[in-house]
């Protein structure tokens, strides 16, 4: 079967890093897309990893590792407006799967 | 510009309703997604088409009927709804094959069914 696993909510404060963790179980992996979405909007898309190691896009990082089946997304100096649910999602032949998402809270 | 649009963005209606939902993308990808969202934000793929081909069906009940006119629009109609079906719902596009990682999606339209 397909499992993705993500913690459910994290806090931290502004100017802080955090890690948001996704460990995946898929019977057919290309990729591990991560994707932002406020309260009340759409997911919108943050960063791809199609090959293990880190992809930088600003103050947001992205990791895999396909041998232990295992991703994070990394946000430093953390904005107040980082406060959103953050979603892991494999990429398969022709679909996302998405995980179960990690709420951030941001803190003053 | 918008890149994604659907109507309407909230759609109140008693169970046993038809109702439909349109979504239209600018941006010129060849396939376009369904996606439902549950309360407990679990979001989960319902259809996609490329091209105005159904490509993925995920075992979604025969109520609900997904058209493609054309490869800029996907539009959703739902017969004889019942209370499960509230949900955000979420139309999404991309470039096809490789790239499909990239999805846009559109504001949602928010279901409720009484």
């Amino acid at each position: 079967g397909q499992s993705l696993e993500q913690p459910s909510e994290v806090t931290a404060v502004e100017g802080a890093i955090v890690q948001i963790n996704c460990t995946y179980q898929t019977s057919g992996f290309y990729g591990l897309s991560w994707y932002q979405q406020h309260d009340g909007g759409a997911p919108t898309f943050l960063s791809y990893n199609g090959l293990d190691g880190l992809e930088e896009t600003g103050r947001f990082s992205s990791f895999l590792s396909r041998s232990d089946s295992y991703g994070y997304l990394l946000l430093q100096e953390l904005q107040m407006k980082d406060s959103a649910s953050y979603f892991c999602a494999v990429r398969e032949t022709d679909k996302l799967i998405f995980g179960t998402g990690t709420r951030l809270q941001v803190f003053p | 510009d918008t890149a994604v649009s659907q109507t309407p963005k909230y759609l109140v209606t008693q169970m046993g309703n038809d109702k439909s939902i349109k979504c239209e993308q600018n941006l010129g990808h060849d396939t376009m997604y369904w996606y439902k969202q549950d309360s407990k934000k679990f979001l989960k793929i319902m259809f996609s088409y490329n091209n105005k081909e159904l490509i993925i069906n995920e075992t979604v009940p025969n109520r609900f009927s997904p058209k493609s006119p054309d490869k800029a629009h996907l539009n959703l109609h739902i017969n004889s709804l019942e209370l499960g079906d509230s949900a955000v719902y979420f139309c999404a596009s991309s470039q096809s094959g490789s790239r499909n990682y990239e999805q846009y999606f559109g504001p949602g339209t928010r279901l409720t069914v009484t």
